[in-house]
């Protein structure tokens, strides 16, 4: 069973605009982590926002935030003032409980940024 | 602080040699982890080092084999090398914990497989 969920293979957004990344997961753990990566052509897999279950508030990095729904299994990107730069892979992942290293990966949306 | 450093970036094989992947941790990090991405499978798991021990292991063949080292190091190694394992294999470390802590990944390696 698909454990991390991204229904958007591609996205565009407007420069300056915010845009929604869609997760979905699947887990019967109470305990486990929900992570973004940014992945531009080069392939390095960027770290950008963590939510850990038990988190009560929406984490927030900068321009990114996650929009935590644990009733309904979701994690959304939300990115605030798209720029030209955020063009890349984005994906979602998911750490269970006592995974440590292990994390499962969604199979990321494409986002380009359009001036 | 330097991030994870991995070596070399690009690399050409052939069939039934093998190869083997270095990766240096963030300063201070102790466990690493490693990835396979393919354009078909996506990224998948393929093990976790923590002190020198393997402490996670995903579903690949014995082929695929990893060691840490007492300095956090961590190399990577496949045997037999098959059309199949072209791919980005990304390197990731963290703090310790197994229920905490971001995981920061290097830049990869890219293997081709002639």
């Amino acid at each position: 069973a698909q454990k991390i969920t991204q229904t958007q293979p591609g996205m565009f957004v407007q420069e300056k605009e915010a845009v929604t990344l869609d997760c979905t997961y699947d887990t019967s753990d109470q305990s486990y982590g929900l992570f973004w990566y940014k992945q531009p052509s080069s392939g390095e897999m960027i770290f950008l926002i963590y939510q850990g279950s038990y988190d009560e508030q929406n984490a927030t990095e900068g321009r990114y935030s996650l929009n935590f729904q644990k009733a309904r299994k979701s994690a959304n990107l939300v990115i605030s003032a798209s720029q030209l730069g955020d063009s890349a892979m984005y994906f979602c992942a998911m750490r269970e409980n006592n995974q440590g290293g292990k994390l499962i990966f969604g199979q990321g949306t494409e986002l380009s940024v359009k001036p | 602080k330097a991030g994870v450093t991995q070596t070399p970036r690009y690399l050409i094989k052939t069939r039934g040699q093998q190869v083997t992947l270095s990766c240096s941790p963030i300063s201070g990090h102790r466990s690493v982890s490693w990835y396979q991405q393919t354009p078909g499978q996506g990224l998948q798991f393929l093990f976790e080092y923590f002190s020198e021990t393997q402490r996670n292991k995903g579903n690949f063949p014995g082929r695929f084999s990893g060691r840490q080292f007492s300095n956090s190091r961590s190399e990577m190694n496949v045997s037999t090398l098959e059309l199949g394992d072209s791919a980005l294999y990304l390197c990731a470390s963290s703090l310790a914990g197994a229920n905490t802590g971001e995981l920061f990944f290097g830049e990869g390696s890219r293997l081709t497989v002639l």
